[in-house]
Parts: structure tokens; sequence; C-alpha cells
């Protein structure tokens, strides 16, 4: 069955550059939700998207900024990168507010290394 | 400020043993909790979602209960085995499009 599929899987930056992290979500899903772990902490939630609107912001810094296409796909934009961003991100998919009660589905994740 | 606590931080059992854990949540505005199973260097798995106070969902040797009106949730693992050595994240679920993770707790299984 087809997952969710991130890209690039591995990114490595300097401070100061700009990255842009891409989210495939699983066909037919309308919901893409965006998350940060660092190293050793939980996942923090920081954006989501329910057709191609964003829905909910959580602890995304305003360097940072997203949005969903037409395709549902979604992309992260971080710019002015600096060290404290080096982290795993990690993209997920639902159905939306249907019968699946908002199970997501995680793609593997990018992780973001700034030098 | 909505927070999910999960206790014991980190578990070590011998292949075998039966365990538990814990999810605390708010008992209000409360939509769905899920459990996600994360082994290392993969994503997290969904593994239950339930919605209603006294659900219980099984799943192989994995069974959750849930007590909404009290906010926490546990998840039992039967005869625990080797493979089972992950990190069990529960989140909670407000029916917005933010989910809360808590913290997860380790399970490590040593044959």
């Amino acid at each position: 069955a087809a997952g969710v599929i991130q890209s690039p899987r591995h990114l490595i930056k300097e401070k100061r550059e700009t990255a842009t992290l891409k989210c495939y979500p699983i066909p037919r899903h309308d919901t893409v939700y965006w998350y940060q772990q660092g190293p050793g902490q939980d996942p923090q939630f920081l954006i989501s998207f329910y057709e191609k609107m964003q829905s909910d912001k959580g602890s995304i810094p305003d360097r940072f900024s997203a949005q969903q296409f037409s395709d549902y796909h979604s992309e992260l934009n971080m710019s002015s990168l600096e060290l404290g961003d080096s982290a795993l991100y990690f993209c997920a998919s639902s159905l939306g507010r249907g019968s699946s009660y908002n199970e997501q589905f995680f793609g593997p994740g990018t992780r973001l290394t700034v030098l | 400020i909505l927070n999910v606590e999960q206790s014991p931080q980190s578990l070590h059992v011998q292949e075998g043993d039966s365990t538990n854990f814990t999810c605390s949540f708010p008992s209000s505005n409360f939509y769905a909790l899920h459990w996600y199973r994360w082994e290392t260097a993969k994503s997290p798995e969904a593994l239950f979602v339930m919605t209603l106070n006294g659900d219980e969902k099984k799943k192989g040797r994995i069974s959750a209960t849930l007590n909404t009106k009290e906010g926490y949730s546990y998840l039992y693992i039967k005869g625990s085995q080797p493979e089972d050595s992950a990190t069990y994240l529960c989140a909670f679920d407000t029916g917005g499009f933010k989910t809360i993770f808590g913290a997860g707790t380790r399970l490590f299984v040593k044959a």
C-alpha cells in the first residue's frame, strides 16, 4: 500500500541558508501535518493543512512557512536556518474529519542537519 | 495548555513478561486518543484509535483501554517479545487539526 513520502530523506545546510522539505500524502488523504523532533525529544506539532488551507498552527517559528498544493502535497520552507533547527521533520497525513478519527500515517522523516 | 503525560518514561522487561503503561490526558475537549508504536530509525505506526469511554482495543498481544472521564488510557503487552522493543506514544486529539503527543514510554525487552 502507498505510504507517505518525504523528500529529501537527509539534508545538510549551513546557518542562515534556506531549506525546503516536501511531503506527499497517502492518495485520497486531504490533511497533512508537520512535526519536528529534536534530539531526545518528543515530536512537536508545527502546522497542519486541510483541503489546501492552513487548519492549525503549533510551535512553528516565524522563519518557517508551509503550504499545501492542489495535488495535496505539502512543502515546509525554512529560512535563516539556525543550529537549533537540526532535527527530524516528520510529515503525516490523514483523512481529516472522516471515519478514521484523524488517524495519522507518518512518513519516514527528513533529517535536517544545520552546520 | 493541554498536557499529555506518559509513564513510565522507560521500562526494561524480560522476554515473556507482561507489562503495561499509562497515558494521562485532559478530561475535557476529548475527541480521540491514539496509540502509536515507534521503532528506532522508523516512523511512528498507528496501533489504536479510541473514541468512547470504556473502549477496549486489541491487536495480537497488545491491548488498550480508555477512561475519558478520568483522563487516562492503559496500554498492555502480554508476553513481551524482543521485537516489541520500541517507544509507545499516545496522542490526544481534540477534534481540531492538531494532535498533542506525549513523550512516550521506551520499552526494552531482553531475550
